[in-house]
């Protein structure tokens, strides 16, 4: 199994630019997550998912868009870059059944510079 | 909501020693604790994690505790190696369907050899 895996690792954008952060699992978990970690900080919950076409926000969801047609994949759609969107973005994933929680897979990890 | 706090950031220890890191949190309702280790350039990794129903659980040279009542909980690593050099952060849910971690602000762990 590749685990969690994120397209692209780096990416630098002008402000005002859209682009679409890429996030894959095989080990056919239900719940995916989206969070982004500044310098210093903590990782914070953008959005996350429970299931195909199902979504909700997290803690920061402002500035984020997010889908989930398949089980597999659950990308981040950036509208309009502004710097303050510069940070390093992770997915994650987990399976939940009664008398879980179960252990949250992480991606990589996207690295995005906006300026 | 919930607010995790971590201390300290950073943290020196030498090879063998023991470390510990402490965090608290702010909802009674949280009652699942996991911590994370990051490595450079990589996710995060959880090394373990405790349910509240539970004081204490160890990982052979890894420990946690929790102390519902003050509300903190705490890492304890012992006969450091220096692999075992990361930021570490802790975390605190609710177990309830989607599993929406809150963070603390990371310790960067060093260990002198």
């Amino acid at each position: 199994n590749a685990g969690v895996t994120q397209t692209p690792k780096f990416r630098i954008l002008k402000i005002g630019q859209s682009m679409t952060l890429q996030c894959a699992q095989d080990m056919n978990h239900n719940y995916m997550y989206w969070y982004r970690q500044d310098p210093g900080m903590g990782l914070k919950l953008i959005y996350y998912s429970v299931g195909a076409g199902i979504t909700d926000k997290g803690e920061v969801p402002n500035g984020y868009n997010v889908s989930r047609s398949t089980t597999e994949d659950f990308p981040l759609r950036l509208e309009l870059a502004a710097p303050s969107q510069t940070s390093v973005y992770f997915c994650a994933s987990s399976y939940f059944l009664p008398g879980g929680p179960y252990e949250q897979f992480f991606g990589p990890g996207t690295r995005l510079t906006v300026l | 909501g919930e607010n995790v706090e971590q201390h300290p950031s950073t943290l020196s220890v030498q090879e063998g020693d023991s470390a510990v890191i402490k965090c608290t949190y702010s909802d009674s309702a949280s009652n699942y604790f996991p911590w994370y280790k990051q490595e450079l350039g990589k996710g995060p990794q959880l090394i373990i994690d405790i349910r509240s129903n539970v004081g204490e659980k160890k990982d052979q040279r890894i420990a946690v505790t929790l102390n519902k009542t003050a509300k903190h909980f705490s890492l304890h690593i012992t006969e450091t190696q220096p692999e075992d050099s990361a930021v570490y952060f802790c975390a605190a849910s609710i177990i309830q369907g989607a599993q929406k971690l809150v963070f603390g602000q990371g310790t960067r762990l060093t260990i002198n050899p």
